[in-house]
């Protein structure tokens, strides 16, 4: 399979703990970009990254969330300090060209 | 319509009809619109893109259609089967990076 794999797939923690979830692109895809999702809602821009820079960051994405894409190819995703409201769907999307992302299977998160 | 809460607009068609999903865009500069198909516990797949200086888009099965005038986009998929039942959501851009992504649609295809 080449498309993009997010890890882990579902994700339950207690309010205030950390977590860390990794998405691989495909790996000719120089783009690279993270959403959230919840029930009922159309995926929101969360930030994108070319390479390994971080070009763009929404304004959900508080300074508890950091991401990272150290050699431009897998990128990971941190929550510090998770609140009960960060609960959502975590997608994972690349693309090689402007606007047509190919997104994950997502990572789920609840936080308890 | 308007979805509330967690109650997508909903559309029941029979198996074989010709499904029609409606999305309004507000940005009249956008000039990039894609349509996603959203399965249960899975990501979004993409299912067809239109640029703006076009107004229709055939693939396999399914036509888009952009009505700039009116700021309007829709989907019309063919000869309905139970594997297109999902929730589809429109999505468009303008010179960034980013798909802003509307309210989804669900589609329930009837046997």
């Amino acid at each position: 399979d080449t498309g993009v794999s997010q890890d882990p797939r579902h994700k339950i923690t207690k309010r205030g703990q950390n977590v860390t979830f990794r998405c691989d692109p495909i790996s000719e895809h120089n783009r690279l970009y993270w959403y959230r999702q919840t029930l009922g809602q159309g995926p929101e821009f969360l930030t994108y990254f070319q390479n390994e820079a971080q070009l763009e960051k929404s304004r959900l994405l508080s300074d508890r969330f950091s991401a990272e894409r150290p050699k431009g190819s897998f990128s990971t995703l941190e929550i510090q300090r998770t609140e009960q409201g960060d609960s959502a769907m975590y997608l994972c999307a690349s693309s090689s060209e402007q606007g047509k992302l190919f997104f994950g299977s997502g990572t789920q998160l609840s936080v308890l | 319509g308007e979805s509330v809460g967690l109650h997508l607009p909903t559309l029941s068609v029979q198996e074989g009809d010709n499904s029609i999903i409606n999305c309004a865009y507000s940005n009249s500069a956008s000039d990039y619109f894609i349509w996603y198909k959203q399965e249960s516990g899975k990501g979004p797949q993409f299912i067809i893109d239109i640029r703006s200086n076009m107004d229709k888009r055939q693939g396999q099965r399914v036509t888009v259609l952009l009505n700039k005038t009116v700021k309007h986009l829709s989907l019309q998929i063919a000869a309905t089967q139970p594997g297109d039942s999902a929730v589809y959501f429109c999505a468009d851009t303008y010179g960034n990076n980013r798909l802003a992504f509307g309210k989804g649609n669900q589609v329930v295809v009837i046997p």
